[in-house]
């Protein structure tokens, strides 16, 4: 089946560096996804989304990049900050059933000083 | 405040007993959803719900039951039939009008089967 998923499972990054968090998808006929921020024993929170006409997105401190041609996605951070550290997960609308996301396996991002 | 609420936040369950999660959202969201997260996993989709007093069976929805007697509302019942129900879940809910928007989640309920 059609799914998501995520180069690294974890990111290490100092603090006020930039962070490249990445997410390969396989259904082409994908044309929504977001991003989400999760952290310890909290719901997700919507960080950022992008349609698949688009290629950049950015947001406060985030930008998300889309390349179809690879079926690749990124999430940038900048200036990462403490309070950066969650697992973030990519998603994607099932085209089949736009109801309906296929979540990623997350990758977690620890900041230290 | 509009959102999404999960009760309770914990809850423990003795083998071979039936529980019931809740989920009331405020958003006026016709999707409802519901999701199992076990640890370093992704979400696996249980249940959703497009409208009231419908709803489709996700990928994992074998020893969980739901119903949606209201808009508001969108209860997970984790039966005896659930192998291993220890979980953290997650309820979620979406705005219909168009394709392109997202899924807001509740805080979860962690579920421990003792």
């Amino acid at each position: 089946g059609e799914s998501v998923g995520l180069h690294l499972p974890t990111l290490s990054v100092q603090e006020g560096d930039n962070s490249i968090i990445n997410c390969a998808y396989s259904n082409s006929a994908s044309d929504y996804f977001i991003w989400y921020k999760q952290e310890s024993g909290k719901g997700p929170q919507f960080i950022i989304d992008i349609r698949s006409n688009m290629d950049k997105r950015q947001g406060q401190r985030v930008t998300v990049l889309l390349n179809k041609t690879v079926k690749h996605l990124s999430l940038q951070i900048a200036a990462t900050q403490p309070g950066d550290s969650a697992v973030y997960f990519c998603a994607e609308n099932d085209a089949a059933n736009t109801d309906k996301l296929i979540f990623g396996t997350g990758t977690r991002l620890q900041v230290f000083p | 405040d509009g959102g999404i609420t999960q009760s309770p936040k914990y809850l423990f369950r003795k083998e071979g007993q039936n529980v019931t999660l809740s989920c009331e959202q405020n958003l006026n969201h016709d999707a409802m959803y519901w999701y199992r997260q076990d640890p370093g996993q992704g979400l696996r989709l249980i249940y959703y719900s497009q409208i009231v007093n419908d709803f489709q069976k996700g990928d994992i929805a074998e020893g969980y039951s739901v119903s949606r007697e209201k808009k508001e509302s969108f209860p997970l019942t984790v039966t005896s039939a659930q192998k291993n129900p220890t979980a953290f879940y997650l309820c979620a809910s979406r705005l219909r009008t168009g394709i392109y928007n997202e899924q807001f989640f509740g805080p979860g309920t962690r579920l421990t089967v003792l």
